[in-house]
């Protein structure tokens, strides 16, 4: 079954620390997005990539990084420069811009 | 300014009953979509509707319907006859044209559902 698949489901950073969230989508879908939630907030974006080997900042994108290698994926990399990274974060693609899918989350929580 | 506007956070309805979740948008792009997504507790997004702007009926899937008002830029979801599983968080989101395809979401709606 096509889908997006986003590991790990859980993820703690210490203090200092990068971690990198993976976003991997089989469905052949050029535009790939990246957005953070907080409680009570709607989605904001970070970043997003519409082809491989470019990427534009959203809303938010201080404190993070991204890279559009192949694809099929679309990693995100949460720095130490990100000073409240403990979120819930989303990935999601699209083809056409009529229709978006998520993956299930990973959920980031500071140690 | 926001570009989606869900002014009620929260919002109760009794099972087998109609609820209705507001949505209001801001754009001067003729053409753009609407969409409204359901997230349960376990924090998937769920896609429920979508209404593209030049599309004269409005859209319907099954329990769910949108309620398009385009001069008063107004797309609101009705539930109908709602059950216990229709408990969680609902996002109005739209997607402007111009090439780039980047939804913006709203602040979403938490909406129970009682026995």
């Amino acid at each position: 079954d096509g889908g997006i698949t986003q590991s790990p489901k859980y993820l703690f950073r210490k203090e200092g620390q990068n971690v990198t969230l993976s976003c991997e989508q089989n469905l052949n879908h050029d535009a790939m997005y990246w957005y953070r939630q907080d409680p009570g907030q709607g989605l904001r974006l970070i970043y997003y990539s519409q082809i491989v080997n470019d990427f534009q900042k959203g809303d938010i994108a201080e404190g993070y990084s991204v890279s559009r290698e192949k694809k099929e994926s679309f990693p995100l990399t949460v720095t130490s420069a990100q000073k409240n990274p403990t979120a819930f974060y989303l990935c999601a693609s699209s083809l056409t811009g009529y229709g978006y899918t998520f993956g299930s989350g990973t959920r980031l929580t500071v140690v | 300014a926001q570009k989606i506007t869900q002014t009620q956070p929260g919002m109760f309805v009794q099972e087998k009953e109609a609820v209705t979740l507001d949505c209001t948008y801001d754009t001067s792009d003729p053409s753009y979509g609407l969409f409204w997504y359901k997230q349960p507790s376990s924090g998937e997004m769920i896609f429920l509707i979508y209404q593209g702007s030049y599309d004269q009926q409005n859209a319907t899937e099954g329990r769910y319907s949108l309620n398009f008002q385009k001069a008063r830029k107004s797309a609101n979801l009705v539930i109908s006859a709602s059950q216990l599983g229709d408990s969680a968080m609902y996002f109005c989101a739209m997607r402007e044209g111009g090439g780039s395809y980047i939804p913006t979401f709203g602040r979403g709606t938490s909406l129970i559902v009682h026995p």
